[in-house]
């Protein structure tokens, strides 16, 4: 158990759609990166937040948006779905480790219909 | 051009087997970070190992050891007497600089089967 938590874990809508993906850091992470990995694909990072601000932006659609919460949850939203975004989104925190590693939720898997 | 390069997309390897899971690199900041991940089939991401740029020893885990060659921009991943929970696919991923809030460079990934 990494301590990273995301909901919800298994996602299907129809395209058009808008969804909120949540993710809670470990305990005392003040950054949290969002990615999505589409199928047998690598990792596409998104976006990165620290202590509640927009620090880093990756490949993030329009249609896509994210936030930073006081008590350091994130949500990521995807709106007007299309086929193409169903993908496993991850959620990855990090704090004061040495190594500096992610750590990561388990992930919110997508279907768009 | 690719900062993190893995030119294996898929190995088989025979249970039992030592396995060696490529990776090279390309940066120009002298302090930097290389991590490996695994990805089972479950989906989750499960981190192996981590080998810091000043680091004088090769970083080992367990089974799992990096063969770092750093005038060769190389840090390879060895698993040794690998058994069939170790197919998945894995990744590479270098962090450059030693600020906090830094981003995750990744390779595209190998995926590994055993085959028993």
């Amino acid at each position: 158990d990494s301590g990273v938590t995301q909901t919800p874990k298994h996602l299907i809508t129809a395209t058009g759609q808008r969804v909120t993906l949540r993710c809670s850091p470990r305990s005392g992470d003040l950054s949290v990166y969002w990615y999505q990995q589409s199928l047998d694909q690598g990792l596409q990072f998104l976006i990165q937040y620290y202590n509640g601000e927009e620090r880093a932006k990756g490949n993030i659609l329009e249609r896509f948006s994210a936030q930073q919460f006081p008590d350091l949850h994130s949500e990521l939203n995807l709106s007007s779905l299309e086929l193409g975004d169903s993908a496993l989104y991850f959620c990855a925190s990090t704090g004061l480790a040495p190594t500096g590693e992610l750590f990561f939720g388990e992930g919110s898997r997508l279907t768009v219909l | 051009a690719q900062k993190i390069t893995q030119t294996q997309p898929g190995m088989f390897v025979q249970e039992k087997e030592a396995v060696t899971l490529d990776c090279t690199y390309d940066t120009s900041d002298p302090s930097y970070g290389l991590f490996w991940y695994k990805q089972p089939s479950s989906g989750e991401m499960i981190f192996l190992i981590y080998q810091g740029s000043y680091d004088q020893q090769n970083a080992t885990e367990g089974r799992y050891s990096l063969n770092f060659q750093k005038a060769r921009k190389s840090a390879n991943l060895v698993i040794s007497a690998s058994q069939l929970g170790d197919s998945a696919m894995y990744f590479c991923a270098m962090r450059e600089g030693m600020d906090s809030n830094y981003q995750l460079i990744w390779g595209a990934g190998t995926k590994l089967i055993i085959k028993p």
